[in-house]
Order: C-alpha cells, then sequence, then structure tokens
C-alpha cells in the first residue's frame, strides 16, 4: 500500500552540487508531476510527465531536468543547485482517465 | 490564462466555530474542482471533489459546492476541530489538460 514514495526525504546541498530526486508509484499511474512549495506560493509544477519516455516542462522548469525511463519512477534532477531552489518538492501521479492525484510525502531540500 | 485564486490566511478559528474558505477559478471551459488538504510534515491528501456544475463534494464533514455562475467552490465545516488545523488547497482542472492548477493555499489553525 506505498503510492507515491519519495526519496529521499531530507537533504542539504552546497552551491553547485547535483543531485536526483527518485520519486516511485506503484499504482501503474500514466501521468507524474513534480511540484516544488515555497511559502506564499503554493505549489509550482517544474515538470510532469504523460507517460514512459515522456516529458513536459510546466511553469517553473529552468535548473531542472527530468527523466521517466520506467513507467513507475520519474527523476528530478539539480544539475548545480543554487540556494533559489531550497524548497519542498512533491512528487504526485494520476491515471490518464482518472482526476484524483495521488502525491508523495515531499522532499525537504536546502541548498546551502 | 487558467488559475484558482483563494482567501488569504493564516485562518484562525475556535473549535466548533463555522468555517469557509473562499474559492475563484478562472478556466477556458469545464474543469473539475478540487479541494486538497495537507497537514503539518505531510503530503497532500485529496479532500473532496467536484466534476461537474451544482455537485457537492462532501468528506469528512467538509462540504463544497460546483458553482459555475459565480465559477466558486467555496469550502465549508459547521464545527471545526483541533484536528482540522491544516493547509488547504483549491485546484482545478480541465479535461483536455494534463496539468493541475492549484491555489497558494490556506493555513487554517483551530485552537481549543
Amino acid at each position: 500500500n506505498a503510492g507515491v514514495t519519495q526519496t529521499p526525504k531530507f537533504r542539504v546541498l552546497k552551491t553547485g552540487q547535483s543531485m536526483t530526486l527518485l520519486c516511485a508509484q506503484d499504482m501503474n499511474h500514466e501521468y507524474m508531476y513534480w511540484y516544488r512549495q515555497d511559502p506564499g506560493m503554493g505549489l509550482r509544477l517544474i515538470h510532469y510527465s504523460v507517460g514512459e519516455g515522456t516529458t513536459a516542462k510546466g511553469e517553473v522548469p529552468d535548473g531542472y531536468n527530468v527523466s521517466r525511463l520506467k513507467k513507475q519512477n520519474f527523476l528530478l534532477g539539480l544539475e548545480s543547485a543554487a540556494p533559489s531552489q531550497t524548497s519542498v518538492y512533491f512528487c504526485a501521479s494520476r491515471q490518464s482517465s482518472g482526476n484524483t492525484i495521488y502525491f508523495g510525502e515531499g522532499s525537504w531540500l536546502t541548498v546551502v | 490564462g487558467d488559475s484558482v485564486t483563494q482567501m488569504e490566511g493564516p485562518v484562525t478559528l475556535s473549535e466548533e466555530a463555522f468555517l469557509t474558505i473562499n474559492c475563484t477559478y478562472t478556466a477556458t471551459g469545464y474543469p473539475s474542482l478540487f479541494w486538497y488538504v495537507q497537514y503539518p510534515g505531510e503530503g497532500l491528501q485529496l479532500l473532496l471533489k467536484a466534476t461537474k456544475a451544482d455537485d457537492k463534494g462532501s468528506n469528512k464533514g467538509f462540504e463544497a459546492t460546483y458553482r459555475k455562475e459565480t465559477t466558486s467552490f467555496h469550502l465549508e465545516k459547521g464545527s471545526v476541530q483541533v484536528s482540522d488545523s491544516a493547509v488547504y488547497f483549491c485546484a482545478l482542472r480541465l479535461p483536455s489538460y494534463d496539468k493541475v492548477i492549484f491555489g497558494p493555499g490556506t493555513s487554517l489553525s483551530v485552537i481549543p
């Protein structure tokens, strides 16, 4: 009964370092999303994917890359972390025909 | 463009008080509407939804009615509890849209 799982849950990076956030879902969902949540700004979509091997930009894609090599996994990469990328990152997924989005528990990232 | 507007928070209420959190939307088409709740340190969970005009979504004592004429989906609860303290997000999705658009969130604190 895992649903959407994100790893790691917490991470501190130095400016310029790179890292990858992993999202895994076991519900066979076609759509997957990466959001960031910042105080006073709600959730903003970074990138999303409508199926294995496909990705698309959201509203704040700069500084991030994504890959969807397997249907169940959606990776979010930061090539050169910046303090402005300090945020809480949420992965989510849904069926292509479904309305409900299922969220992971979040990944807290601090860039110093 | 499509967007969701929510009332500014934070909202502080006494236990058993009546709750209303306003949500209005702008959309080109006929969206499905959602309320998500985020408890401290957790991801977002679907609270309720409505997929067409005049539908009422309800769950855990919360209700919201899809009002097409006023483009609104206000969240209400007759008697709040301390355990309802959380951040509430209004969201929309258009049928032809891959993305879900979230409002900025409204923080609710219920005091005994």
